[in-house]
């Protein structure tokens, strides 16, 4: 089955303990993004990337960081996690030139 | 700052009817405009895109682009109870990145 999976769907943690949410597609597609979405403002992209290798910032970089050594994984890192982190994280992919994103299930992020 | 506005509403509608969804984006440059349904606690799925001034239909869904006025529109014919979901509009600045800038969304129900 064609899909996008993160790990994990939820976690709740303190403030400054570094966490790694993962994101796995098998599509093969080239292009993945991060976003999150908070109540009243939607999704906001966070990271993108268009290739192994190649990482473009968001509109919400700050405190995140990734990396995208394979094709079909491309992890989000908070290195010092803080409360106003706290939201839902979708991890997405795409085929370049289609630009229909496939979303993952979410993770639900709590900093404490 | 890229902004894209929605309204947030519930936007109630009864069974049958059309539903009109609209939204404003701030880019003028912006080249492709995005769809997406979001059900309750899901994550979302695209309906349309369109790129080009004027309509795209596909079903029961219609897709309007006015760039002149900066305004994408999305209309539900035959409105089922099963249209009720988050409906998110994205705008993609250019097309050779993937940037894309989400609005808030707009909350549809669908009365029987």
């Amino acid at each position: 089955e064609a899909q996008v999976t993160q790990n994990p769907r939820y976690l709740i943690t303190v403030t400054g303990k570094k966490l790694t949410v993962t994101c796995s597609q098998n599509m093969n597609h080239e292009y993945m993004s991060w976003y999150r979405q908070d109540p009243g403002l939607g999704l906001r992209q966070i990271y993108y990337s268009m290739n192994v290798e190649v990482t473009d910032k968001g509109d919400v970089p700050e405190g995140y960081k990734v990396s995208r050594k394979e094709k079909r994984n491309f992890p989000l890192i908070l290195e010092s996690p803080s409360p106003n982190q706290t939201s839902l994280y979708f991890c997405a992919s795409s085929l370049p030139a289609l630009n229909e994103q496939f979303f993952g299930p979410g993770t639900r992020l709590t900093v404490l | 700052q890229k902004e894209v506005e929605q309204n947030s509403g519930p936007l109630s509608v009864p069974e049958g009817a059309i539903a009109s969804l609209n939204c404003t984006y701030s880019d003028r440059g912006s080249q492709s405009f995005f769809w997406y349904r979001q059900y309750s606690g899901k994550s979302p799925e695209l309906i349309m895109f369109i790129y080009s001034n004027g309509d795209k239909e596909d079903g029961r869904f219609t897709a309007q682009l006015n760039k002149a006025s900066q305004y994408v529109s999305l209309l539900i014919r035959d409105s089922q109870p099963s249209d009720s979901a988050t409906y998110l509009c994205a705008v993609q600045p250019d097309n050779y990145g993937q940037n894309f800038v989400f609005g808030p969304g707009t909350r549809l129900s669908v009365l029987p």
